[in-house]
């Protein structure tokens, strides 16, 4: 069984540009969740996809916005990027409502 | 709003000497409450879920307990390896997101 993999690992961009992360779920999950973690904070809701529909949304401007695929991989992509997008970006996903897995998570950097 | 709070932000054990972290959670609803340890730039990884008052999940040295406001972390003679940060997160209402403490960081000296 193949767990939650996102990928870059690393990114570095400059303020004003846009970045997309992607996200291939667990087998088997329908459900995928996007999380940003700044150094020494907990992770931070950002939204989460169920069937391709968006199922909820946490306090992040529209600038920040996703897509699920029919595989229920998914992207999360930033547009006009600011210093304070730089954090951990945490991917997990679920079957419906039971417990969320992580991926290992994509480190950006805003310049 | 849900809230949760870890204390304390940071604990130091020698190897062999027992402890405990706290979570304690104001939520409207619980639907389930999650601990998560998370090692150095590494995603979260899924220890335990607790549902209801008085549940109690262990896992060779920890062991998870609930109350109506509270859930506690023990931790039964450390090893080194057990140093990371421990995450307690809750979920509520009719959604499905996670809401997350700032974490503990375990420090476990041999």
């Amino acid at each position: 069984e193949t767990g939650v993999t996102q990928s870059p690992t690393h990114l570095i961009k400059t303020r004003g540009q846009q970045v997309t992360l992607r996200c291939s779920s667990q087998s088997g999950h329908n459900t995928v969740s996007w999380y940003q973690q700044a150094l020494g904070q907990g992770p931070q809701f950002i939204f989460q996809y169920y069937r391709e529909e968006e199922n909820g949304r946490g306090n992040f401007p529209p600038r920040f916005s996703g897509l699920q695929f029919p595989n229920y991989s998914s992207e999360l992509n930033v547009n006009a990027l600011e210093l304070d997008d730089s954090a951990l970006y945490l991917c997990a996903s679920s079957l419906t409502d039971n417990e969320q897995f992580f991926g290992p998570g994509t480190r950006l950097t805003v310049l | 709003e849900d809230q949760v709070t870890q204390s304390p932000e940071a604990l130091r054990l020698q190897e062999g000497e027992s402890s405990s972290l706290n979570c304690s959670y104001t939520v409207s609803g619980l639907r389930g409450l999650f601990w998560y340890r998370q090692d150095p730039g590494k995603g979260p990884e899924f220890l335990f879920t607790l549902y209801s008052a008085g549940e109690e999940k262990e896992k060779e040295r920890l062991k998870a307990t609930l109350t109506k406001k509270e859930s506690f972390l023990h931790i039964t003679a450390p090893k080194p390896e057990d140093s990371a940060t421990y995450l307690c997160a809750v979920v509520s209402g009719a959604n499905s997101k996670l809401t997350f403490g700032k974490g503990i960081t375990l420090s476990v000296r041999p």
